[in-house]
């Protein structure tokens, strides 16, 4: 069956410095690739999307690699601020517009 | 806009009760999808709705059922409560940001079963 995961471990680093979250799936050949941000007790808030033909996708700060053959995607917070600290999740599309959803990297930005 | 919005925001049931979950959308979105959250286990789709009239199992249905009163409301209701439904669930509706198409959450109603 479909399976994704993210860094299990909580990432901690200091303000200035480049974030970096990865995304691994299995058993699965995505079209596109989503992030999302979620802060403590809200839902989930779209970031960047990136499809299988694309490598690299850049908004503002943040950067989203996607490695097929991997099956891998990267995603990058650089000169990370303390609001920047939330927790990520990856997901990939799958059938009838349904996401597969990562379990989420929570990710604190020491000022 | 008021975008999705969810009804209760905090519950608490005792085993056996039941209770309906309410989700609605402003944005003129199809597809709507109800999640629940438990620590670890990321986002798990319990049933969706492609469009009025019309829905779907997901990956965790059981115990679950759900109605698609019209196209703005997408409800989850639960029959039988149990403790292994103690959870966070989140609708969601899914439709263009731009060119992109992607889903948008409600804040989330934070359920506990004793």
């Amino acid at each position: 069956s479909q399976k994704i995961e993210q860094n299990s471990e909580a990432l901690n680093i200091q303000e200035g410095k480049t974030a970096t979250l990865t995304c691994n799936y299995t058993n699965y050949s995505p079209a596109y690739l989503q992030w999302y941000r979620q802060d403590p007790g809200r839902g989930p808030v779209f970031l960047l999307l990136i499809r299988e033909n694309e490598k690299e996708k850049r908004k503002e700060r943040l950067k989203v690699t996607f490695d097929t053959t991997l099956k891998q995607s990267l995603f990058h917070i650089t000169a990370s601020q303390p609001a920047d600290s939330a927790t990520y999740l990856c997901a990939l599309d799958s059938t009838g517009g349904k996401l597969i959803f990562g379990q989420g990297t929570e990710l604190s930005v020491k000022p | 806009n008021a975008g999705v919005t969810q009804t209760p925001k905090f519950q608490v049931l005792k085993t056996g009760q039941s209770m309906t979950l309410q989700c609605a959308q402003d944005m003129n979105h199809n597809s709507m999808y109800w999640y629940r959250q438990d620590p670890g286990m990321g986002l798990r789709l319990i049933y969706y709705s492609a469009s009025e009239g019309t829905t779907d199992k997901g990956e965790v249905p059981n115990g679950y059922n759900v109605s698609r009163l019209n196209k703005r409301e997408f409800s989850l209701r639960l029959e039988s409560a149990a403790p292994s439904q103690t959870s966070v669930y989140f609708c969601a509706s899914r439709g263009f940001q731009g060119v992109v198409n992607t889903q948008y959450f409600g804040p989330g109603t934070r359920l506990t079963v004793l």
